[in-house]
């Protein structure tokens, strides 16, 4: 088991284009997070997944941002028409039923 | 509702002197308690958790955190610190009911002198 792993680990789009992000979980991990963090400041949560159901959304997602995961394996967040707040550090981490998350590297977006 | 409060965003100390790093949370329910390291550009790493067992928690790289109902504190600590502890350290909460959203403090950076 390699752990938790996020394509890319860098990315620079200018402003308005679209970007996706992709997460890879531990296998057989049911549980899947995505969270941003900007400089300075800890994780905040975006959504949850358990399966393939996403079972919460932040207030912190506006309608440009979507995530996924089809079959309860990986997952996408896409977010559309990036604005310069959008840059921050995108973590995606997994667990087996809610207890201890496992974080990937994290995706560095940058909007120019 | 849950929230975490990590004092000082900054903390000093020379190598081999104790460590010493605060947290105090606030929860409706009987939390489950989280302290993690992030090294420059990475994710976040356990350190230790707690989960209504033991209130001193053991965990790797020689650090330990006692969990104090009465002061809702999980204050973080290592008796001797090594140049290679130098990191933002965050400490979390989320409900024991099975709840699924951790709860992030706004971290400590950790500056090891020698």
């Amino acid at each position: 088991d390699t752990g938790v792993s996020q394509d890319p680990r860098h990315k620079i789009t200018k402003r308005g284009q679209n970007v996706t992000f992709r997460c890879d979980p531990i296998s057989e991990h049911n549980r899947l997070y995505w969270y941003r963090q900007t400089l300075g400041q800890g994780p905040e949560f975006l959504t949850y997944f358990q399966n393939e159901a996403q079972l919460e959304k932040s207030r912190l997602l506006s309608d440009r941002f979507s995530a996924e995961r089809p079959k309860g394996s990986f997952s996408t967040l896409e977010i559309q028409r990036t604005e310069q707040g959008d840059s921050a550090m995108y973590l995606c981490a997994s667990s087996r039923d809610g207890l201890e998350a496992f974080f990937g590297q994290g995706t560095r977006l940058t909007v120019v | 509702a849950q929230s975490v409060t990590q004092l000082g965003s900054h903390v000093s100390v020379s190598e081999g002197a104790l460590v010493l790093l605060r947290c105090n949370y606030s929860s409706s329910v009987p939390p489950y308690l989280f302290w993690y390291v992030q090294y420059p550009n990475q994710g976040l790493q356990l350190l230790l958790k707690y989960t209504s067992a033991a209130t001193l928690v053991k965990g790797i790289n020689g650090f330990e955190a006692e969990f104090k109902k009465s002061e809702t504190s999980f204050h973080l600590t290592k008796p001797s610190a090594h140049m290679s502890d130098a990191a933002e350290y965050f400490c979390a909460v989320s409900p024991n009911t099975g709840g699924f959203k951790t709860i992030f403090g706004a971290g400590t950076r950790l500056f090891v002198k020698a």
